[in-house]
């Protein structure tokens, strides 16, 4: 079955790039998700990309893909306090529109 | 703008209830979602419809059902809530585009005593 694995919790200073990983399982997904969570909301879809992509740059946000690892990372450059939230990493498969949520990294930007 | 809404933010119900949670998309997605969320577990997926009158299980559909009478609205029912379904509920809706974006709304807290 899927399964979306990613690590609970980073600590990263103001202005320092953080990076966030995900494992995934499943090798047929189509499109990879980036959402963000701030605290008392729903999620917002961040960035995607798709499978036959290796990068994707969007403003401060850069994307990675390793199809033969199942690795997908986020990186954001200039982190910011605004940047502190949840961070889900989601694969699309297992009947197209259904999406699989990895666990969510909290990630803490400190002054 | 999509947006998504749900009918409450925070929600106390005592074991037992039978409980709402609806869910209404203002931009004609045919896809719709209920979610839980709970820390360290991320977001499970409890039912999903494709369509007007489609449901589909999940991963964790246990204890709850779901309905959806017209398109832009979807209802979670709780039968019989126990406090093991205290938690953050999730709704969310898709377009049928190959990226398959997912929009979500503000989520319902929902606490069972």
């Amino acid at each position: 079955g899927e399964d979306v694995e990613q690590s609970l919790f980073l600590s990263v200073r103001e202005g320092d790039s953080s990076v966030i990983n995900c494992t995934y399982t499943d090798s047929s997904s189509t499109y990879l998700y980036w959402y963000k969570q701030e605290p008392g909301a729903g999620l917002q879809l961040l960035t995607y990309i798709f499978s036959n992509m290796d990068m994707k740059q969007d403003q401060r946000l850069t994307v990675l893909l390793n199809k033969k690892d199942k690795h997908l990372s986020l990186r954001i450059a200039d982190t910011q306090t605004g940047d502190s939230a949840i961070y889900f990493c989601a694969e699309e498969g297992g009947g197209g529109n259904k999406l699989t949520f990895g666990t969510g990294t909290q990630l803490k930007v400190e002054l | 703008d999509v947006k998504v809404t749900q009918s409450s933010r925070y929600l106390v119900k005592r074991t037992g209830e039978k409980v709402f949670l609806e869910c209404v998309q203002d931009m004609d997605h045919e896809n719709m979602f209920w979610y839980r969320q709970d820390p360290g577990l991320g977001l499970r997926l409890i039912y999903f419809s494709y369509d007007v009158k489609m449901k589909e299980k999940g991963d964790i559909p246990e204890g709850y059902s779901v309905s959806r009478e017209k398109k832009e609205r979807f209802s979670l029912i709780l039968e019989s809530a126990s406090t093991n379904q205290t938690s953050m509920y999730l709704c969310a809706s898709s377009p049928d585009s190959p990226e398959y974006e997912q929009y979500f709304g503000p989520g319902t807290r929902l606490t069972v005593t």
